[in-house]
């Protein structure tokens, strides 16, 4: 049972313009919401993240979106820039709980 | 922010073999955790290893195939026992870092033959 979903494995975006990832999640439990970038032979770095309180937040190019009625985020990455070539993973947890869901990972491609 | 490092970083090992995976943290941090990424898989959690206690295992992860030690505050070991192809991954160890962000360290990529 694959709790938290990103349906698309792959995305190519030209320099300048946004990149979206989308992710979906089914446990209506979970209220705080991660994003993760990961490069070849690295580990996952934090990106972003957000409480199931808030609609959006903001970091520089990254922005989060959460719709909770959906149970659907996505990350917006504008303008997007050739490094930000990388998988990232979606993950999600609540409250007083250890552990964080990882979604399978979107490959995002920025072709300059 | 912490940093980590895991040794070794890559490996192969043969059928039957155990490897044992080492994870370095630079500050004290409470809550250590082990992941498996399989080829095209996401990461899935092993085990949290809390020092001075057990290792809290997850579902489908037991004892016995995966040992897991956390001596102190800044280190922890996870043994892959008597390994097969399947168990060809990478394994991450992370630390718990703020409210429910983690950094992780670079990872270990085992291929068993």
């Amino acid at each position: 049972d694959q709790q938290v979903k990103q349906n698309s494995p792959s995305l190519s975006v030209q320099e300048g313009r946004i990149s979206i990832l989308n992710c979906d999640y089914t446990n209506s439990m979970f209220d705080y919401f991660l994003w993760y970038k990961k490069y070849p032979a690295e580990g996952p770095t934090f990106l972003i993240s957000i409480s199931s309180i808030k609609d959006k937040n903001e970091d520089g190019r990254f922005t989060v979106f959460l719709n909770k009625s959906a149970k659907h985020l996505s990350l917006h990455i504008v303008p997007s820039q050739p490094g930000d070539s990388a998988v990232y993973f979606c993950a999600a947890t609540k409250t007083s709980y250890d552990k964080v869901i990882f979604g399978p990972g979107t490959s995002l491609s920025v072709i300059p | 922010s912490a940093v980590i490092s895991q040794k070794p970083s890559r490996d192969i090992c043969q059928r039957g073999t155990s490897l044992t995976i080492q994870c370095q943290v630079d500050s004290q941090v409470t809550m250590m955790f082990w992941y498996r990424q399989q080829p095209g898989q996401s990461l899935t959690l092993i085990a949290t290893a809390n020092q001075g206690s057990e290792a809290t295992y997850e579902s489908g992860f037991v004892i016995d195939k995966f040992p897991i030690s956390r001596p102190n505050l800044t280190f922890s070991t996870l043994t892959v026992s008597n390994m097969s192809p399947e168990d060809s991954s990478i394994y991450l160890c992370s630390v718990l870092a703020g409210t429910y962000e983690q950094y992780f360290g670079p990872g270990t990529r085992l291929t068993v033959t």
